[in-house]
């Protein structure tokens, strides 16, 4: 298994530009979550997905929007970049069932907005 | 309003030693106490977890110390190595949800 995977690693847009970050995972896992994480400030759930057609908003959806078509993936889209969402951002599935809340995360994808 | 507050914000220790990284959290419905570990330029991966039935788990090196009253949990290694030179998060989530409330991070260094 791939587990959680993400693309692009890098990217740079300009103030305005949007992008679609994409993730996939190949765990069959339910749940699945868009973070972001900024130097010292820990993660922050930007929105997350408990199935197939259903998405609801986490700490910090602002800019930010989401779809979930299939159990596998999970895009992040970005309209009208801004430099406040230069950041790290971590792509996340869970199973839901069991006494186990383990989340596994993606690698990552570094986003600069200039 | 941070609901789990993380110290100390970096750590540095000698090779042997003993890492203590402590979270406090404020909202007495979390249930479920996870640590993930980072390594620069990877994603989180879940360390150890707990749940507030137990006042302590183990695993190898790894051990949380959990206090309900005081609500603050504690990542302790032992016989610290150089590979657990990472950033250390602690999580907290509320029963019956999937959602994580992290704290923001330790990043440790182990010095040879």
């Amino acid at each position: 298994n791939a587990g959680v995977t993400q693309t692009p690693k890098f990217r740079i847009l300009k103030i305005g530009q949007s992008m679609t970050l994409q993730c996939t995972q190949d765990m069959n896992h339910n749940y699945m979550y868009w973070y972001r994480q900024d130097p010292g400030m820990g993660l922050k759930l930007i929105y997350y997905s408990v199935g197939a057609g259903i998405t609801d908003k986490g700490e910090v959806p602002n800019g930010y929007n989401v779809s979930r078509s299939t159990t596998e993936d999970f895009p992040l889209r970005l309209e009208l970049a801004a430099p406040s969402q230069t950041s790290v951002y971590f792509c996340a599935s869970s199973y839901r069932g069991g006494s186990s809340y383990e989340q596994y995360f993606g690698p990552g994808t570094r986003l600069t907005v200039t | 309003q941070q609901q789990v507050k993380q110290s100390p914000q970096s750590l540095i220790v000698q090779k042997g030693g003993i890492s203590i990284i402590n979270c406090a959290y404020e909202n007495t419905a979390f249930d479920y106490f996870p640590w993930y570990q980072q390594f620069p330029g990877k994603g989180p991966a879940l360390l150890i977890a707990i749940r507030p039935d137990v006042s302590e788990k183990k695993e190898g090196r790894f051990t949380i110390s959990f206090n309900k009253s005081a609500k603050q949990f504690s990542l302790h290694i032992m016989d610290s190595q150089p590979g657990d030179s990472a950033t250390y998060f602690c999580a907290a989530a509320q029963g019956g949800s999937e959602k994580l409330v992290f704290g923001k991070g330790t990043k440790l260094t182990v010095n040879p």
